[in-house]
């Protein structure tokens, strides 16, 4: 089945630092990664995605980036804000069987003011 | 619009009793349904996904089970609680895989 790894676990930046979380799949077939953002004690929400067939996208001061070769995805967060701070999940999603997503272990992000 | 309402918000159990969790979508047909957990400051584990009505596909085995009686309804249950079933309960929806999930708000279980 698909594996999705996530790094950093935690990552604390200064606000209007950037910051960078980076993802890595196993299933070369996986075409669509959504990321999430879960603020405490909340529903994730979805914030961004990207499919294969682009090799980024950009929202605002958020973008994620893909690389098919690599199997490597990234989310990109400039001029960080207090209010960015939450536990970010990658995902990707396995083509083999059914329609679920397979998730990365999440990133905390705190912006210190 | 499309909605996601599940309840209850929390949720506090004895270990050994059953659990009824309740989900439901609104303003979409013949939606991809999901059950996920999330320990206590850890990542989001599938536990059953729902293509269509009486579909069910477990991830894990363990001592819960999942309903889908109605096209737009995804019950989780379990006959006998434990201790290690204390979580962040999320149920999910979306069309296929093209596109990414949205969340219900949550239950909140405790087994004590």
């Amino acid at each position: 089945g698909e594996n999705v790894e996530q790094h950093p676990s935690t990552l604390s930046v200064q606000e209007g630092d950037s910051a960078v979380i980076k993802c890595t799949y196993s299933d070369s077939a996986s075409n669509y990664f959504p990321w999430y953002k879960q603020e405490l004690g909340k529903r994730p929400q979805l914030i961004i995605d990207i499919r294969s067939n682009v090799g980024e996208k950009k929202d605002q001061r958020i973008a994620v980036t893909l690389n098919k070769t690599a199997k490597h995805f990234s989310l990109h967060i400039t001029e960080t804000q207090p209010e960015d701070s939450a536990v970010y999940f990658c995902a990707a999603s396995w083509t083999n069987t059914g329609n679920q997503f397979y998730f990365g272990t999440g990133t905390s992000l705190t912006v210190i003011p | 619009s499309q909605t996601i309402h599940q309840w209850p918000a929390t949720l506090v159990q004895p270990v050994g009793s059953p659990l009824s969790l309740e989900c439901t979508v609104e303003g979409t047909s013949n939606p991809n349904l999901y059950w996920y957990r999330q320990a206590a400051g850890r990542g989001l584990q599938l536990l059953f996904y729902s293509v269509g009505i009486g579909q069910i596909s477990s991830e894990v085995p363990q001592n819960l089970s999942a309903s889908r009686p109605q096209d737009r309804q995804f019950i989780l249950s379990s006959k006998k609680l434990l201790l290690s079933d204390s979580g962040f309960y999320l149920c999910a929806w979306n069309r296929d895989r093209k596109y990414g999930y949205t969340f219900g708000s949550g239950t909140r279980l405790t087994v004590v």
